[in-house]
């Protein structure tokens, strides 16, 4: 099936830092990506949806100053969480969309990273 | 609003048999998804449903009544590696997917 990579795996930041998130479809051309967060005992979060070669969809809520998202190639999406801040500490994951023909487009998953900021 | 509701924990016994339900309220309809998630890692594909009925897969089966706005997942021959946290998430008219909170799975030898 189709692969999704991520990286780095785990990340650990002192406050006030960025840290940069890529995210990698190894054997498909993606133009759509999805970024999620997940807190502790709760479902994903959508934060954003990425188009490659335009501006990020952001959802209501997730500020689109502090997670920069960026689709410039069809295989590669960064998320850069600029001045990071012990509550940013979460674990981030990010999809692709396959299209399939003739159905819905299916999403597959990268393996996440988990970010702690101290 | 849009909704999404799966128990938050089951126990079921090694050999057994375990029906994990989704109920769902979304705008519009584009399919079902069912995804597996251990501890610490990124949901893993289980099973797309899109029309009416079961869809079998191995020791997985799904089933949808759109309807009733009601899915459920079967897992069969429960193996210890099964525990781990089952998403339903539904494809809304918008095609983005909404996300249940997960329901853990625990299982006992």
């Amino acid at each position: 099936g189709a692969v999704v990579s991520q990286h780095p795996s785990r990340v650990i930041c002192k406050s006030g830092t960025s840290v940069k998130i890529e995210c990698r479809s190894l054997d498909f051309q993606a133009t759509t990506m999805f970024w999620y967060r997940q807190f502790p005992k709760q479902s994903l979060m959508l934060m954003a949806t990425s188009n490659e070669g335009s501006k990020a969809t952001y959802e209501q809520g997730v500020e689109k100053d502090k997670f920069l998202i960026n689709h410039a190639s069809l295989t590669l999406s960064t998320l850069t969480v600029t001045s990071a801040h012990p509550e940013d500490s979460s674990f981030y994951i990010c999809s692709a969309k396959l299209p399939l023909a003739g159905e819905v487009d299916e999403q597959f998953f990268g393996p996440g990273t988990r970010l702690t900021v101290l | 609003g849009q909704n999404i509701d799966q128990p938050t924990e089951m126990t079921a016994t090694e050999g057994a048999i375990v029906q994990i339900n989704c109920t769902y309220q979304t705008s519009g309809f584009n399919g079902l998804f069912w995804y597996q998630q251990h501890a610490g890692e990124a949901p893993t594909f289980l099973s797309y449903n899109v029309l009416d009925g079961l869809e079998e897969k191995g020791r997985f089966s799904s089933f949808l009544s759109r309807s009733k706005g009601y899915s459920y997942l079967l897992l069969k021959e429960l193996q210890m590696k099964d525990s781990a946290s089952y998403l339903c998430a539904v494809l809304d008219s918008n095609y983005q997917l909404i996300w249940g909170a997960g329901t853990k799975l625990i299982i006992k030898p």
